[in-house]
C-alpha cells in the first residue's frame, strides 16, 4: 500500500444518472475525507470519517451526495441525479490526525457532466 | 471575507531567484498550517508544515505569524521544478477540517 487509491480516474456522465467513486485510504489511517476542486480553486471540505463515523459534513455536500465507509476502512462518494455544476475533481484524502501532520491525497477522480 | 486568502499570481519569476507567498488566515483559532504543492491536474502534495517557531526544508522556509494572522513560504534558488501552484491550508483547534486557499500559481522562467 504506497498511498491512497481512488478509482475511476475519469467519470464522463450524462446529466441526471448517478455515479459513484470509490476511495481506499493508507491502511492505517483512521480518518478519511472528501474535498471538490473546481478549475482555479482550492479544495473544498465535503465530508469527514473517523474509521466508520461520519462526523462532519459541509453544506456544499447537498442531499443528492452521500459517502459511506462501512467498515472504516474503504469509502464511496454517490452524487445521484447528477448537474453540470457537479463537474469537477473529486478529492480523497487520509490520515492519522493532525498531530501526525497533514493529509495524503489520492490522485483523484475528474467528473464531468454532460 | 474569506477563510483562507491567496494571492492567485500568477508569479513569473527568473530561475535561481527568491520568490516569497503569503497566505492569511481570518480565524484567531486557527491551530495547524500547511503548504501544499499542485501540479497541473494532479493532486496536492504536502510540502511542508508550518510550526510556530517556522521551519526550513532545503530551500523551503515555512513563518507563522499569529499576532498578523498569515503565514509565509520562501523559496530560495529557485528551480525550474518548483514551477506549480502552491496551496496554504488551515485547521481549526478541534476540527479534523483542512481549509484551503485558492491557491498561488508559480512560474519559473529559464
Amino acid at each position: 500500500d504506497t498511498g491512497v487509491s481512488q478509482d475511476p480516474r475519469h467519470k464522463i456522465t450524462k446529466r441526471g444518472q448517478n455515479v459513484t467513486f470509490r476511495c481506499d485510504p493508507i491502511s492505517e489511517h483512521n480518518r478519511l475525507y472528501w474535498y471538490r476542486q473546481t478549475l482555479g480553486q482550492g479544495p473544498e471540505f465535503l465530508t469527514y470519517f473517523q474509521n466508520e463515523a461520519q462526523l462532519e459534513k459541509s453544506r456544499l455536500l447537498s442531499d443528492r451526495f452521500s459517502a459511506e465507509r462501512p467498515k472504516g476502512s474503504f469509502s464511496t462518494l454517490e452524487i445521484q441525479r447528477t448537474e453540470q455544476g457537479d463537474s469537477a475533481m473529486y478529492l480523497c484524502a487520509s490520515s492519522l490526525g493532525f498531530g501526525s501532520g497533514g493529509y495524503t491525497f489520492g490522485s483523484g477522480t475528474r467528473l464531468t457532466v454532460v | 471575507r474569506k477563510e483562507v486568502e491567496q494571492d492567485p499570481g500568477p508569479f513569473n519569476v527568473p530561475e535561481g531567484a527568491t520568490v516569497a507567498f503569503n497566505c492569511t488566515y481570518s480565524n484567531s483559532a486557527s491551530q495547524s498550517f500547511f503548504w501544499y504543492r499542485q501540479d497541473c491536474r494532479k493532486e496536492p502534495k504536502l510540502l511542508m508544515s508550518v510550526y510556530s517557531s517556522g521551519n526550513e526544508d532545503g530551500r523551503f522556509t515555512a513563518q507563522l505569524n499569529r499576532a498578523s494572522q498569515y503565514i509565509s513560504l520562501l523559496i530560495r534558488d529557485s528551480k525550474l521544478s518548483d514551477s506549480a501552484t502552491y496551496l496554504c491550508a488551515v485547521n481549526l483547534f478541534g476540527n479534523e477540517k483542512l481549509t484551503f486557499g485558492t491557491g498561488t500559481r508559480l512560474t519559473i522562467i529559464p
